[in-house]
């Protein structure tokens, strides 16, 4: 079954404990994306990368690292995670063929007290 | 960068009835998708529709991209339709989808 997976689904930390947000894709997808879903706010792009070692900052970059080291990996990273970062975080893929859909994860719960 | 308006921010129905929501958007677009937020926050595909009309079932959606519009029809409505309701865009070269801000939808038994 073509499928993105995010893991874990849910995460309670605290400040300052490093932590990563896996994100793993089947369909041989180039772009892969990290979004921030916050109340009022919407859906924010983080980061992308258009292919294997190439990444690009989003909208909202600040406090989150990524690495694309393989295809079908996009990890996200939060070195020394805040509050302000508690949020619901999806990963995203698609093909860099412009007309086509992109397909999201399931979604990360993630809370940092 | 494109805006994104939908159309109504919340609607409620009772179970059986019909609705139509609406997404307007600024610019031309590659790529139109829209999506339902379950209770559990996971996002569901519902379309991927730059351009002319599909059905799904109870469900269909048609876009016309010259007058920069889409609308999703929910027929028959079922409680399980309760939901979030997002249209995303995308435009030019950049790969970011941009999101409306959502319709919310309360369906009562």
């Amino acid at each position: 079954e073509a499928q993105v997976t995010q893991n874990p689904r849910y995460l309670i930390t605290v400040t300052g404990k490093k932590l990563t947000v896996t994100c793993s894709q089947n369909m041989n997808h180039e772009y892969m994306s990290w979004y921030r879903q916050d109340p009022g706010l919407g859906l924010r792009q983080i980061y992308y990368s258009m292919n294997v070692e190439v990444t690009d900052k989003g909208d909202v970059p600040e406090g989150y690292k990524v690495s694309r080291k393989e295809k079908r990996n996009f990890p996200l990273i939060l070195e020394s995670p805040s509050p302000n970062q508690t949020s619901l975080y999806f990963c995203a893929s698609q093909t860099l063929d412009s007309y086509n859909e992109q397909f999201f994860g399931p979604g990360t719960r993630l809370t940092v007290l | 960068g494109i805006q994104v308006e939908q159309s109504p921010p919340d609607l409620i129905l009772q179970e059986g009835a019909n609705s139509t929501l609406r997404c307007n958007f600024s610019d031309s677009v590659n790529n139109l998708q829209w999506f339902h937020q379950n209770p559990w926050g996971q996002l569901i595909n519902l379309f991927y529709i730059p351009s002319g009309t599909k059905q799904n079932g109870r469900l269909s959606a048609t876009t016309v991209a010259t007058e920069r519009y889409s609308l999703l029809y929910i027929s028959s409505s079922q409680t399980t339709d309760s939901g979030v309701y997002f249209c995303a865009v995308r435009g030019g070269s950049n790969y970011k989808l941009t999101f409306g801000k959502g319709t919310l939808l309360t369906v009562n038994p």
